[in-house]
């Protein structure tokens, strides 16, 4: 079975830019969250979706957005890009939403220049 | 304090020995715990998952939970050069649904 997959791989963007990402679930899992690592961190929680419903949010402000799709797959969007932004943005997909073991996706390097 | 707390290490040791990981948090509401190892430029993968107090072992990895003192460890038996990354402890809590990683602790399992 395939794993959670993202795309794109990598990015460069230019501060003020707006950019997308996007993840799919392993077959079958229903929640899928969205986690920025830094290097030296460990994945700060951004967003967590379930049955296509936002079910938690971590403390990043407004231009971070997300959405669910039926099909379980979703988007992570980021307007007016920041140098801060840099990082690597990871989903994990998880069954349901109560502390299932969560699998991660190779993640998308986003650089902002 | 940390939600999460991990000493970055690095850890080193000898090839064969016993590596042993650390984590404590502070939400006493945490239910689930999760080990991940990370390599350089790479995703985290799920390596160890515990809910219950006590030891779990699968193959090298050994997952022990003691929720009173509110620390999770992570053992690795016969260490091999292959394991040095970078192992992040993961708690998540029914009080804030969140998934709360802890910053990582790097090994060097030498040859």
């Amino acid at each position: 079975d395939a794993g959670v997959t993202q795309s794109p791989t990598h990015l460069i963007k230019t501060r003020g830019q707006q950019v997308t990402l996007r993840c799919s679930p392993i077959s079958g899992h229903k929640s899928v969250s969205w986690y920025q690592q830094v290097l030296g961190q460990g994945p700060q929680f951004i967003f967590q979706y379930y049955e296509k419903e936002e079910r938690g949010r971590g403390n990043f402000p407004d231009r971070f957005s997300a959405r669910q799709f039926p099909n379980y797959s979703s988007e992570l969007n980021v307007n007016a890009l920041l140098l801060g932004d840099s990082a690597l943005y990871l989903c994990a997909s998880s069954l349901a939403r109560t502390g299932d073991e969560q699998y991660f996706g190779p993640g998308t390097r986003l650089t902002v220049t | 304090q940390k939600e999460v707390e991990q000493n970055s290490g690095p850890l080193s040791v000898p090839e064969g020995a016993i590596a042993s990981l650390n984590c404590t948090y502070s939400d006493r509401g945490s239910q689930s715990f999760f080990w991940y190892r990370q390599y350089s430029g790479k995703s985290p993968e799920l390596i160890m998952f515990i809910y219950s107090n006590g030891d779990k072992e699968d193959g090298r990895f050994t997952a022990q939970l003691n929720k009173a003192s509110q620390y999770v460890s992570l053992l690795i038996r016969d260490s091999q050069p292959s394991d040095s990354a970078t192992y992040l402890c993961a708690v998540w809590s029914s009080g804030t649904y969140k998934y709360i990683f802890g910053t990582g602790t790097r090994l060097k399992v030498l040859a």
